[in-house]
């Protein structure tokens, strides 16, 4: 079965530290992968995507992610946190017609 | 550009009732797909409409049911509601060709509670 697996329920992490959350998928082939930010109550913001060619990914506000195929992963990264980037962060997966599989999501905590 | 937008934004409702929630999709987009997102959880995926037709389904169960306009916005409706229906139900629309895969965006949700 397809599955997307985020290993670290929350996260606590200092201003201006930097931050890899993980996100590890079992599928039969190479899915495509998503980084989605939510803030509480709201809805979900794509923040990178990754569907073939060049394996580390830039996205919006700052955060990349690299594609591992040898280890099945997509872990996202930031060099510099900012207080604003304190939110639920989810890792999603798809292959055809579009039907994303998401993890259970990364909750960060931004520490001043 | 309009973004995603649903509503109603939160809803009560008693066990045993029906409900019906809205998105209208973002301009250009002609795919919606929904998503029912307990506490605590990751979006689990419902359905997906493309030009008017399901185009996937999710582990739900029939009381799960949805519709597509000419316009793309969609509906979704859910009959005979359950206490663990309560949810934040979110859409998603985006631009793409049957069985092809795009980057979804994401309406702010519609929070359900089911009393």
């Amino acid at each position: 079965a397809q599955s997307v697996t985020q290993p670290d329920i929350h996260i606590t992490v200092s201003e201006g530290a930097s931050l890899e959350l993980r996100c590890n998928y079992s599928y039969g082939a190479t899915p495509y992968l998503f980084w989605y930010v939510q803030s509480p109550g709201q809805g979900l913001q794509l923040l990178l995507k990754y569907f073939s060619g060049d394996t580390l990914v830039q996205g919006i506000k700052g955060f990349e992610a690299e594609f591992k195929r040898s280890q099945s992963s997509f872990n996202l990264r930031k060099p510099s946190v900012h207080w604003s980037d304190a939110a639920e962060y989810f890792c999603a997966g798809g292959t055809s017609y579009g039907k994303l599989t998401f993890g259970q999501g990364t909750i960060l905590t931004v520490h001043p | 550009e309009t973004g995603v937008t649903q509503s109603p934004t939160h809803l009560i409702k008693t066990r045993g009732q029906q409900v019906t929630l809205r998105c209208s999709s973002q301009s250009g987009h002609n795919t919606v797909s929904w998503y029912q997102q307990a506490l605590g959880q990751g979006p689990q995926f419902i359905f997906q409409y493309y030009r008017e037709e399901e185009n996937g389904r999710g582990n739900f169960p029939p009381r799960f049911s949805g519709l597509q306009f000419p316009n793309y916005s969609s509906e979704l409706n859910v009959n005979a509601l359950e206490l663990d229906d309560s949810a934040l139900y979110l859409c998603a629309s985006s631009s793409s060709r049957q069985r092809e895969i795009s980057e979804q965006y994401f309406g702010p949700g519609t929070r359900l509670t089911v009393t």
